[in-house]
């Protein structure tokens, strides 16, 4: 059983915070990471795929980085908004390529 | 385009009795998959395919069948329902899992319930 973890659980930020959260996942048979931006009520929102060691994504204020040797990768937020509210997921694709989904890092900001 | 839609959105069922999920996507997408979302636990993969007429099962497939009679449909199917069924039901499809970068887009969920 693959074990990706997301920390932390959830996390409460004001409104202009900036704001990070981690993925672990097994640094063995890495092909892929994936973050998914999950708002209540919808449907998981595919935000970065990462394939290569190093490799640094951004979209608008969010941004992401990899590092497949130690198996982890931060999602940035900077200068977080109410809208940005939601749950975060990161999956890992390994040699089943099959996702597997971390439980998520719950962000909530406030005004 | 509407991209993954479900139906029902919502259902209550009683033990034992039983129901089907439907799935649509209209991506031409080749791949479809049927998770469900518990408490405290990540996405997990009940059953896939990978094309028109063939299913696989996925990490917890016990209690479930589907089918993917047409390239646009996946069915999920629950013969005999349980309490341990209650749970968010979400189906996604993507064009292949040939590159496991491969974005998966998810439908909006099934909420089922199991009295």
């Amino acid at each position: 059983i693959l074990n990706v973890e997301q920390s932390p659980q959830s996390l409460h930020v004001q409104e202009g915070d900036s704001t990070n959260f981690t993925c672990s996942f097994p640094s063995s048979n890495f092909y892929a990471l994936h973050w998914y931006r999950w708002e209540t009520a919808k449907s998981p929102e595919a935000l970065f795929v990462m394939t290569l060691n190093g490799d640094e994504k951004k979209k608008g204020r969010i941004s992401a980085t990899l590092n497949t040797k130690e198996g982890y990768s931060y999602l940035y937020i900077k200068g977080s908004q109410p809208e940005d509210s939601a749950t975060y997921l990161c999956a890992f694709t390994g040699t089943a390529s099959k996702l597997t989904f971390g439980t998520g890092t719950r962000l909530q900001v406030t005004l | 385009n509407a991209g993954v839609t479900q139906t029902p959105k919502f259902r209550v069922l009683k033990t034992g009795q039983s129901m089907t999920l439907l799935c649509a996507q209209d991506m031409n997408h080749e791949y479809m998959y049927w998770y469900r979302q518990d408490p405290g636990m990540g996405l997990r993969l009940i059953h896939y395919s990978v094309g028109e007429g063939t299913t696989a099962k996925g990490e917890v497939p016990d209690g479930y069948n589907v089918s993917r009679l047409k390239k646009q449909n996946f069915l999920l199917g629950l013969e005999s329902a349980a309490p341990s069924q209650t749970s968010v039901y979400f189906c996604a499809s993507s064009y292949t899992t040939g590159f496991p970068q491969e974005t998966q887009y998810f439908g909006p969920g099934t909420r089922l319930l199991v009295l």
